[in-house]
């Protein structure tokens, strides 16, 4: 079983231009997370993906917004880029919300966003 | 404010020894995780604990909830250096509103264990 795959692996981008990312969830997951990471360290949780929906987003400014698509995969873009938007993205997938509380997520290995 | 205090944030010790990591909160949770992250990879589920209370354990870790559902705690029995790496506790809050399916990571523990 494929896991969730992320595109680019690295990314690298000047000030004010537009980032998107990508994530495909592990195939029967409707649900699609991003979080962002900074310094290696806790995980910011950015936005939830449900079927096509927007669940929930995290504190984070209006420029950073996302989709789902209808095959669950999911695009993160990032506007106006800053220099502190440099870290490094990462997208996970659950089954359904309610798996995740006790199946957890399951993460891919991220996009790291450098800006310039 | 984080919403889940990790303790210590970086830990150094040699191989063998035993170790424990805190994770700490003023809130209820109804699910706690711990995931384990290395260089260059995503976060990676260890262990889900949803009980009061509960105790479980994986090899030489051992996971533990808080009778009240607010801490938790990570202990690693006689250290090696493949246990090296980011130890991360998430939790999924008793609540609705804005918390609704959100999992919330503590800021982590980088572990270094030296053969």
């Amino acid at each position: 079983e494929a896991g969730v795959t992320q595109s680019p692996t690295h990314l690298i981008k000047t000030r004010g231009q537009q980032a998107t990312l990508r994530c495909s969830p592990i195939s029967g997951h409707t649900s699609v997370y991003w979080y962002q990471q900074a310094l290696g360290l806790g995980l910011q949780f950015l936005l939830w993906y449900d079927e096509g929906e927007e669940r929930n987003r995290g504190n984070f400014p209006p420029r950073f917004s996302g989709r789902q698509f209808p095959n669950y995969s999911s695009e993160l873009n990032v506007n106006a880029l800053e220099l502190e938007d440099s870290a490094l993205y990462l997208c996970a997938s659950s089954r359904s919300p309610g798996t995740a509380s006790y199946y957890g997520y399951t993460f891919g290995s991220g996009t790291r966003l450098t800006v310039v | 404010t984080q919403l889940l205090e990790q303790s210590p944030q970086f830990l150094s010790i040699q191989e063998g020894e035993n170790l424990t990591v805190y994770c700490n909160s003023s809130s209820v949770f109804s699910s706690l995780q711990w995931y384990r992250q290395e260089p260059g990879e995503g976060p990676v589920l260890l262990v889900t604990v949803v009980t009061g209370g509960e105790v479980k354990k994986l090899k030489r870790l051992t996971f533990q909830f808080g009778d009240a559902r607010k801490d938790s705690s990570l202990h690693i029995t006689a250290a090696q250096p493949g246990d090296t790496g980011l130890y991360l506790c998430a939790g999924f809050l008793n609540a609705g509103g804005t918390s609704y399916g959100k999992l919330t990571f503590g800021q982590g523990t980088i572990l270094t264990v030296h053969p």
